[in-house]
């Protein structure tokens, strides 16, 4: 199994809708991130948790919102969708600082398999 | 603020060819660099990372030297492979904050 799982894999709907992508992580990590990829413009950060009271905007935040329901789990949603927010949507979790445990300072950012959301 | 910058793409080569994908950077105090790799369908994964200045990462024949100097990360691969065809992305992350800025990413396609 994937260490960061995310659901749905692809999506999609219409306009006005409500969408809810999950991610969950089995990695111990207390930081968590929502990404969105499109075509040209690399990724750019929609919002970010370093740990479960701590939400932070990223630099794209408008039309969404997010919701850390618990240490391992980061939920992005889009309360209205609309066409341009249909992309490649990407969670992330990092080992700046493991729960419970030793602090490991890598850096490394590991992410999920991505959910393809097309608004119509 | 800070930013990567990194060639766009495509990139197309033969098989056995030599790879180079720039990078430069620009960022207050002293980031780490990384690059990652996405390939078809998949999520992004590390490839290698430096974290001060003049460290050489490598990893799968792939190496990239952080250089102060000019602001630059390059990556480098003395003979590529069709498996090596993916997206390559730049990244920097800035120390006390930890959040990470992404180049565009430059797509590679290797030909046998």
């Amino acid at each position: 199994d994937a260490d960061v799982t995310q659901t749905p894999r692809n999506r999609i709907t219409k306009t006005g809708k409500r969408i809810m992508l999950e991610c969950s992580q089995t990695k111990g990590h207390d930081r968590m991130y929502w990404y969105r990829q499109d075509p040209g413009l690399g990724l750019r950060l929609i919002y970010y948790s370093f740990d479960v009271k701590d939400i932070n905007k990223g630099e794209i935040s408008d039309g969404y919102s997010v919701s850390r329901q618990a240490q391992a789990k980061f939920s992005l949603s889009l309360e209205s969708a609309i066409p341009n927010q249909t992309a490649l949507y990407f969670c992330a979790t990092s080992d700046h600082g493991l729960a419970g445990g030793p602090t490991s300072r890598t850096g490394e950012l590991f992410f999920g398999e991505g959910s393809r959301l097309t608004v119509l | 603020g800070n930013s990567v910058t990194q060639m766009e793409g495509p990139v197309t080569l033969s098989e056995e060819a030599f790879l180079t994908i720039n990078c430069t950077y620009t960022a207050t105090g002293y980031p780490s660099l990384f690059w990652y790799v996405q390939y078809p369908g998949e999520g992004l994964q590390l490839l290698l990372k430096a974290t001060k200045a003049d460290d050489k990462g490598s990893n799968k024949g792939f190496e990239a030297t952080y250089r102060k100097e000019t602001t630059s990360f390059h990556l480098e691969k003395g003979s590529v492979q069709v498996s090596d065809s993916a997206v390559y992305f730049c990244a920097l992350s800035t120390s006390g904050t930890y959040k990470y800025i992404f180049g565009t990413g430059t797509r590679l396609k290797v030909l046998a």
